[in-house]
């Protein structure tokens, strides 16, 4: 079975662009929870879909969205970029969430803001 | 709000060495403790998930424990070698809502 799949898997953007990543989930996988990791801290949760509709939202400005399709793929939106959002982008998927089942995650998008 | 910290940073050890890493949370109120691996500048690999109301888990080299009352878990790596060097992560979901909470990870080199 393939696994997470992410696209692209880098991106280089200047401040106040927008950007959209993509996350496929494995099949299956009705959860997808997107994180942000900035070097040398673990990953910071941004986002969690489960069945097309938000369960839970982290600690980010309103610059930053997101959306589950039927097909379970999930986009991550980020307007008006900063610097600070260079970062490396993960999506996470499971069958039903985090608080019940291993969270399988995708090889990541780079992002580069200058 | 639940903070998870892991101890050491850093570790290096020679191979065929057992060592362990710790990982520490404040709130105890957990469904599950996950433990994954990250190779630089990789995604996550999950490594063992541990229910609230389970003690240990195994998987190969692997065993990770849980005490959730006192807030932490302990990851054992037996008979290390050079391909276990990697940056190891525990996670703990919020209780209640549907995030991972991550410690800053330990870094670990084996060298052989």
């Amino acid at each position: 079975d393939a696994g997470v799949t992410q696209s692209p898997t880098h991106l280089i953007k200047t401040r106040g662009q927008h950007v959209t990543l993509r996350c496929s989930p494995i099949s299956g996988h009705k959860s997808v929870s997107w994180y942000q990791q900035v070097l040398g801290q673990g990953p910071q949760f941004i986002f969690q879909y489960y069945e097309k509709e938000e369960r839970g939202r982290g600690n980010f400005p309103d610059r930053f969205s997101a959306r589950q399709f039927p097909n379970y793929s999930s986009e991550l939106n980020v307007n008006a970029l900063l610097l600070g959002d260079s970062a490396l982008y993960l999506c996470a998927s499971s069958k039903d969430g985090p608080t019940t089942d291993t969270q399988y995650f995708g090889p990541g998008t780079r992002l580069t803001v200058l | 709000k639940q903070e998870v910290t892991q101890i050491p940073a850093a570790l290096s050890v020679p191979e065929g060495e057992n060592l362990v890493l710790n990982c520490s949370f404040t709130d105890s109120a957990i469904y599950n403790l996950q433990w994954f691996r990250q190779d630089p500048g990789k995604g996550l690999t999950s490594l063992l998930l541990i229910q609230s109301s389970q003690r240990e888990q195994t998987s190969g080299r692997l065993n990770a424990s849980l005490d959730k009352s006192s807030g932490r878990s302990t990851l054992y790596i037996a008979a290390s070698q050079p391909g276990v060097s990697a940056t190891y992560l525990c996670a703990v979901d919020q209780g209640g809502s549907e995030k991972l909470v991550f410690g800053k990870g330990t870094k670990l080199t084996v060298n052989p």
